[in-house]
């Protein structure tokens, strides 16, 4: 299976910082690369899918780049909203999976 | 809108079996590939695996972790999607969310709101 790893595992920031989530793939696989954001209790929510395309109703602070085997999330600002769990998550095979989450803390 | 409701969840022992139904409403059910995905107590999320759409041959992808073990249906024309769990062991204590997408559909974009499994004696 693909391995995906996330850096880092966590991550303390401020109210209007400049957040940066990386995301590394053991192989190429491509634009085949989703990112979730996850509140605690509650479902996954899409927020970027092949790579870089910002899903409906996520708004524009959050922006996603990379292909190959080298991908970033991106919070230009971030928002009280915003903290939460990041995953990324390959779907370049028929075997999906996940990176291990990045928990983004208030500072 | 799309709507994902799971069911089915629920404390069972281990070697024991269940099934979860994904109840979907709201697009062509029968148009996507459907996905199972869980998330054990504190910790990260796990695809389980998918179910194509017929168009695709309605063939089913598997994670190691459950292979042999649980088996993926559909009916399209009631909408729902199962999850057949066959010898729970207790590391499949999870929430299992039903999603949308997995194959063709490249990403999940619909998710439930995730049924609790509890594998204990």
């Amino acid at each position: 299976d693909i391995q995906m790893t996330q850096s880092p595992s966590s991550l303390s920031a401020s109210v209007g910082d400049r957040v940066t989530i990386t995301c590394r793939a053991s192989q190429s696989i491509s634009s085949y690369l989703n990112w979730y954001q996850q509140k605690p209790g509650k479902a996954p929510k899409l927020l970027i899918y092949a790579a870089s395309s910002l899903q409906s109703g996520v708004p524009s602070r959050f922006s996603g780049s990379g292909s190959g085997t080298d991908f970033t999330l991106t919070i230009s600002s971030l928002q009280p909203e915003d903290f939460a769990t990041y995953y990324c998550q390959q779907s370049y095979s028929t075997h999906i999976t996940f990176g291990q989450g990045t928990r983004l803390e208030i500072k | 809108e799309v709507q994902l409701v799971e069911s089915g969840g629920g404390l069972v022992q281990p070697g024991r079996s269940l099934r979860l139904s994904c109840t979907a409403s709201g697009f062509t059910f029968g148009d996507y590939a459907m996905s199972w995905v869980r998330q054990a107590p504190g910790k990260g999320l796990e695809w389980v695996g998918f179910i194509r759409s017929k168009a695709y041959g309605g063939t089913t992808e598997y994670a190691a972790s459950v292979k042999g073990r649980f088996t993926i249906s559909r009916d399209d024309s009631k909408s729902i999607a199962y999850l057949q769990m066959n010898s729970l062991k207790t590391e499949d204590t999870a929430v299992y969310y039903c999603t949308r997408g997995g194959y063709e559909l490249w990403q999940f974009d619909y998710w439930g709101q995730g049924t609790l499994v509890t594998v204990s004696s």
